[in-house]
């Protein structure tokens, strides 16, 4: 079946270090990957998104490229600020073609704690 | 518009009692998940339903947990009875039919069973 591993954190960081959060996956077919961020007391948001391979998803300062060959989606972010501490979350979804039929069904990691610090 | 609707937002209670939790998904969603996220790990999908169809339950401790989505719209996720490793929080999320791929989640209901 489907799975993701990402590092585990918690990951602390001074204000505009550099962020890398890596992420590995296991699929069948051609998944769409994810990155999703649950910042304090709030829900999870969809942060960014690829949808096949070489795609480099983007968002607030955020990278990710999927990469098939490593079967990796890493998160990236130039220089981060005290608003990025949060969890965050790679995810895969279903094939395209299951998606269509019957919806989304995403696979989530175990979660990086990410804490910036002024 | 209005965003996924969880309730209640917290809830203690004592192992062998039951609890419910509801969820209105974002108008128009045909799509509706339940997920358990224990502290310290990713989401795991419970179950899936298109309108009020479940599309997939394989996850769902079938034993002790039920859900259900009558009319198509709002849904109950109930446990019956609670075990200490239920505590957790449900986060409910909704999608559009045909293949939207992004999930909205509401902010969840932290179960704690003592």
């Amino acid at each position: 079946g489907n799975s993701v591993t990402q590092m585990e954190g918690p990951v602390t960081l001074s204000e505009e270090a550099f962020l890398t959060i890596n992420c590995t996956y296991t699929a069948t077919g051609y998944p769409s990957l994810f990155w999703y961020v649950q910042y304090p007391g709030e829900g999870l948001q969809l942060l960014l998104k690829a949808t096949k391979a070489d795609d480099k998803g983007s968002n607030k300062g955020f990278e990710a490229t999927y990469r098939k060959e490593t079967t990796s989606f890493h998160l990236e972010k130039g220089s981060v600020q005290v608003s990025d501490s949060a969890v965050y979350f790679c995810a895969l979804s279903e094939d395209l073609q299951m998606i269509k039929a019957a919806g989304n069904k995403l696979t989530f990691g175990g979660g990086t704690r990410v804490l910036v610090k002024p | 518009e209005a965003g996924v609707a969880q309730s209640p937002r917290y809830k203690i209670i004592e192992k062998r009692q039951s609890v419910a939790f509801w969820c209105n998904p974002i108008s128009g969603h045909a799509t509706l998940y339940w997920y358990q996220q224990i502290l310290g790990q990713g989401p795991k999908l419970l179950i899936q339903f298109q309108n009020n169809g479940v599309v997939d339950d394989s996850q769902l401790p079938k034993d002790r947990f039920s859900a259900e989505r009558l009319k198509g719209v709002d849904s109950t996720l109930k446990i019956q009875p609670a075990k200490l490793e239920d505590s957790a929080v449900y986060l409910c999320a909704s999608s559009r039919r045909g293949g939207d791929e992004k999930l909205f989640f509401g902010s969840g209901t932290q179960l704690s069973v003592l």
